[in-house]
């Protein structure tokens, strides 16, 4: 059973058109919960951890919000630049340090 | 900014030979770990290194692979007897601390003929 599901598999945006992607996670404990942003033939690129639901975080247009079974990832006013692939991925209680990711949404923002 | 580097950024192998990929991990980070990720598909685990040993390991982590941190800076995966499936991106990470956020590396692109 896949513990990160991420959904859409793929988005359009226009520029300046707001969304959100959602990445819902059945770990039984969740220890922490990340974004990471990845382009093209690239390593993931760490945007943001949240530890507990109710957290929030903030980063330029990018606000990553969590509840107890899914995280959202807000993208206000995307621009050509934010094009890439989200990640997310979970940490879970008991079961060491590695990362279960998802299989992520990639993002294209159309000028 | 602190970076995690790789080298080499690609490797082209023949099967059955054995690879050597390198990291140099940030320097006050003290957990190190190996991911890859086939063409397509999700980033998966390998290993995760703490304190100068093996803390935990995939079921794709077997026999056929293994780390080193042969000095203070380095961070090693050697996979022996390359397998046509062992094609794929590998990255290295680090963290300062195991409930944060890793900082990948570039990635290593393997390619095993």
């Amino acid at each position: 059973e896949d513990q990160v599901t991420q959904s859409p598999e793929a988005l359009r945006l226009q520029e300046g058109e707001s969304s959100s992607l959602n990445c819902s996670y059945t770990v039984s404990g969740l220890r922490g919960l990340f974004w990471y942003r990845q382009d093209p033939g690239k390593g993931p690129e760490f945007l943001f951890t949240l530890y507990s639901a109710g957290e929030e975080k903030e980063k330029e247009r990018l606000k990553a919000t969590l509840t107890k079974k899914e995280s959202f990832l807000h993208i206000t006013a995307p621009k050509p630049e934010d094009s890439a692939t989200y990640l997310c991925a979970v940490q879970e209680l008991g079961t060491g340090n590695q990362f279960y990711f998802g299989t992520g949404t990639s993002l294209t923002v159309i000028p | 900014e602190p970076e995690v580097t790789q080298t080499p950024s690609h490797q082209v192998t023949q099967m059955g030979q054995e690879v050597i990929l390198r990291c140099v991990p940030i320097s006050n980070h003290l957990y190190f770990y190996w991911y890859r990720q086939i063409l397509g598909q999700k980033v998966e685990f390998l290993v995760s290194f703490y304190n100068n040993e093996i803390s935990e390991k995939s079921e794709i982590f077997d026999d056929q692979f293994s780390v080193e941190r042969p000095d203070g800076s380095n961070f090693t995966l050697k996979i022996r007897s390359t397998k046509l499936e062992d094609s794929a991106m590998y990255f290295c990470a680090s963290s300062e601390r195991s409930n944060y956020g890793y900082t990948f590396g570039s990635g290593t692109r393997l390619t095993v003929v």
